[in-house]
């Protein structure tokens, strides 16, 4: 089975940094992803990490332990256009085309 | 060029009745999968291809639900004798195949599907 943890909400200030932890616990792994989704609107891509250690990609970045089972998602200079739901995905499968479990999401708000 | 495309937007069905959704993927990609989102969490898997073969569809919650993809492009998701619990956002992704890395997944827009 998959397990997949992140907090539900975060609120964080126009310009900060925040981090967006995920624990995960599952039966396989190849390979955790970030997506971004807007209120009303798909899921978009925003990381994956396969191998343990830091992804930056401009103003996001994303960590991965695998053997504490845990990423994070980090945003530097927040904009209000930050503010959307983050979902941890991980994929379960040896194959590269794999399905990818979710979490809930972690709702973030960005505040003036 | 063209994204993953979902038909239709919104669909309002009664309690028993069929219906079809249909998901366009990106052209060219091999993998196809179908999730379903509720509101306040996160997208649930019910069924993915590779080409016009289901290779896991462990997610379908039970008979009633059934996917295709006969010539490994278009799908079409059928759900039989809908309930008010079938009531969720319904995604599509496409996923490319065969290609260097991450193989991340392209969602559609997905269909509202409401059953009163």
């Amino acid at each position: 089975g998959q397990n997949i943890d992140q907090p539900t909400e975060m609120t964080a200030t126009e310009g900060a940094i925040v981090q967006i932890n995920c624990t995960y616990q599952t039966s396989g792994f190849n390979g955790l992803f970030w997506y971004q989704q807007h209120a009303g609107e798909a899921p978009t891509f925003l990381s994956y990490n396969v191998l343990d250690g830091l992804e930056e990609k401009g103003r996001f970045s994303s960590f991965l332990s695998r053997s504490k089972g845990y990423s994070y998602l980090l945003l530097k200079e927040l904009q209000m256009k930050d503010s959307a739901s983050y979902l941890c995905a991980v994929r379960d499968q040896d194959t590269n085309a794999g399905k990818s479990t979710f979490g809930d999401g972690t709702t973030l708000t960005v505040k003036p | 060029g063209a994204g993953v495309s979902q038909t239709p937007s919104n669909k309002v069905t009664e309690k028993g009745k069929y219906v079809e959704l249909r998901c366009d993927p990106i052209s060219g990609h091999t993998a196809l999968y179908w999730y379903r989102q509720s509101l306040g969490q996160g997208p649930e898997f019910l069924i993915y291809f590779q080409g016009t073969g289901a290779a896991d569809d462990s997610g379908l919650p039970n008979d009633r639900f059934f996917a295709v993809r006969p010539e490994g492009s278009v799908s079409t998701l059928k759900i039989q004798r809908t309930e008010r619990g079938d009531s969720a956002v319904y995604l599509c992704a496409s996923s490319p195949q065969g290609s260097l890395g991450s193989y991340e997944q392209f969602f559609g827009p997905g269909t509202r599907l409401t059953v009163l």
